[in-house]
């Protein structure tokens, strides 16, 4: 079946520095991606998404890299702020959305 | 615009109860997805709803149900309590199923005792 996974479960980082999440897929027929983020307490938060059709999508302070050879995306998040501390997801869409397990990435001030 | 809610916000049940929780979407929107979310599971997908149909549904057991109103609102129920079904059950809104981006309410917090 579909699977989505996330190769590290802790992230942290120096405030300032750039952050890298990465995210495997494994459903070769995905054709829709998103990045969620979220805060203690909270649902997931939609941060950015990418098409299949795409390599790179870029939004505020914060890019996605699709790589369709090896399955794989990432999200970059540029100058790293205490408040870009959550868990975040990345979702891929084939029949359904699936999920990856979650990183949480923490922010030192 | 006003996100997706959930109501109530945090629950407690004893195994055995059942219990009903609700989602309005986002306005105009028409699809509606439920997830559980637990530390050891992440999110998973219990069911999509779209105009009414249930259109997509995870591979949870016949005690998780629901519901979807012709005002998009939804519902889902869980029977017979377990305590596994703890968890935090999210709500996720689009336009339409399976080809927008859902966006999620900020779910409600059920502990079964």
């Amino acid at each position: 079946g579909e699977s989505v996974g996330l190769h590290l479960p802790t992230l942290s980082v120096q405030e300032g520095d750039n952050s890298i999440i990465n995210c495997a897929y494994s459903n070769s027929a995905s054709d829709y991606f998103i990045w969620y983020k979220q805060e203690s307490g909270k649902g997931p938060q939609f941060i950015i998404d990418i098409r299949s059709n795409m390599d790179k999508r870029q939004g505020q302070r914060v890019t996605v890299l699709l790589n369709k050879t090896v399955k794989h995306l990432s999200l970059q998040i540029a100058a790293t702020q205490p408040g870009d501390s959550a868990v975040y997801f990345c979702a891929a869409r084939g029949n359904m959305l699936t999920f990856g397990g979650g990183t949480r990435l923490m922010v030192k001030p | 615009k006003a996100g997706v809610t959930q109501t109530p916000r945090y629950l407690i049940k004893t195994r055995g109860q059942q219990v009903t929780l609700s989602c309005s979407p986002i306005s105009g929107h028409r699809s509606v997805s439920w997830y559980q979310q637990t530390p050891g599971q992440g999110l998973q997908f219990l069911f999509e709803y779209f105009s009414e149909t249930q259109r997509n549904k995870g591979n949870f057991p016949g005690r998780f149900s629901g519901r979807q109103f012709s005002n998009s609102r939804s519902e889902m129920n869980v029977s017979t309590l377990e305590l596994g079904d703890s968890a935090l059950y999210l709500c996720a809104s689009s336009l339409a199923p399976s080809t927008d981006t859902q966006y999620f309410g900020p779910g409600t917090r059920l502990t079964v005792l």
